[in-house]
């Protein structure tokens, strides 16, 4: 069984600038939730995709976007990039709404 | 603003004692509770879930809900150098789209 990855790693964008976060779903799980994680606070919730439609949504403005594709992996795309976006990106996978398990992350850095 | 609270610690027991991590939630309709476990510069991994009243036990973990108080707890048994982490609750407040919202997370060490 295939955990949760996400791609890329690192990343390092300055401000303005646009980002698209990957993810790929455990395998069986057709729900992807984004979180958002400052250093040295809880994940925020971001949204959550459930069979490609978004399921919910946290308190981030709407330069925070994201997609679910058929095989149940998902994207975030985040435009205008500032200063405060510098964390830790999760994403999380489950079938439908049982227990969320999370990728390694992707840490973006906005200079 | 339906919250989630820990203390942010750091929580500091000997080699081989019980650790004891509190958590307190401000909706009452929450309905599923999560333990995570997080090393420094790793993701969150789930330890626990509980969704009903009482105790529920897994190896070494223990977790305590309180639906009535509003808190929910983790017992760690036979405390080991390896569980120094930080330790995150969180809770399923809008059940309709399995939204988590956690707490801040308390740092466990664990002293040999």
């Amino acid at each position: 069984e295939t955990g949760v990855t996400q791609s890329p790693t690192h990343l390092i964008k300055t401000r303005g600038q646009q980002v698209t976060l990957r993810c790929s779903s455990q395998s069986g799980h057709n729900t992807v939730s984004w979180y958002q994680q400052a250093l040295g606070q809880g994940p925020q919730f971001i949204f959550q995709y459930y069979r490609e439609e978004e399921n919910g949504r946290g308190n981030f403005p709407p330069r925070f976007s994201g997609l679910q594709f058929p095989n149940y992996s998902s994207e975030l795309n985040v435009n205008a990039l500032e200063l405060d976006d510098s964390a830790l990106y999760l994403c999380a996978s489950s079938l439908a709404y049982n227990e969320q398990f999370f990728g390694p992350g992707t840490r973006l850095t906005v200079l | 603003q339906k919250e989630v609270e820990q203390n942010s610690g750091p929580l500091s027991v000997p080699e081989g004692a019980i650790a004891s991590l509190n958590c307190t939630y401000s909706d009452r309709g929450s309905q599923s509770f999560f333990w995570y476990r997080q090393y420094s510069g790793k993701s969150p991994e789930l330890i626990m879930s509980i969704y009903s009243n009482g105790d529920k036990e897994d190896g070494r973990f223990t977790a305590q809900l309180n639906k009535a108080s509003q808190y929910v707890s983790l017992l760690i048994r036979d405390s080991q150098p390896s569980d120094s982490a930080t330790y995150l609750c969180a809770v399923n407040i809008d059940n309709a789209g399995n939204m988590l919202t956690f707490g801040g997370g308390t740092r466990l060490m664990v002293k040999p």
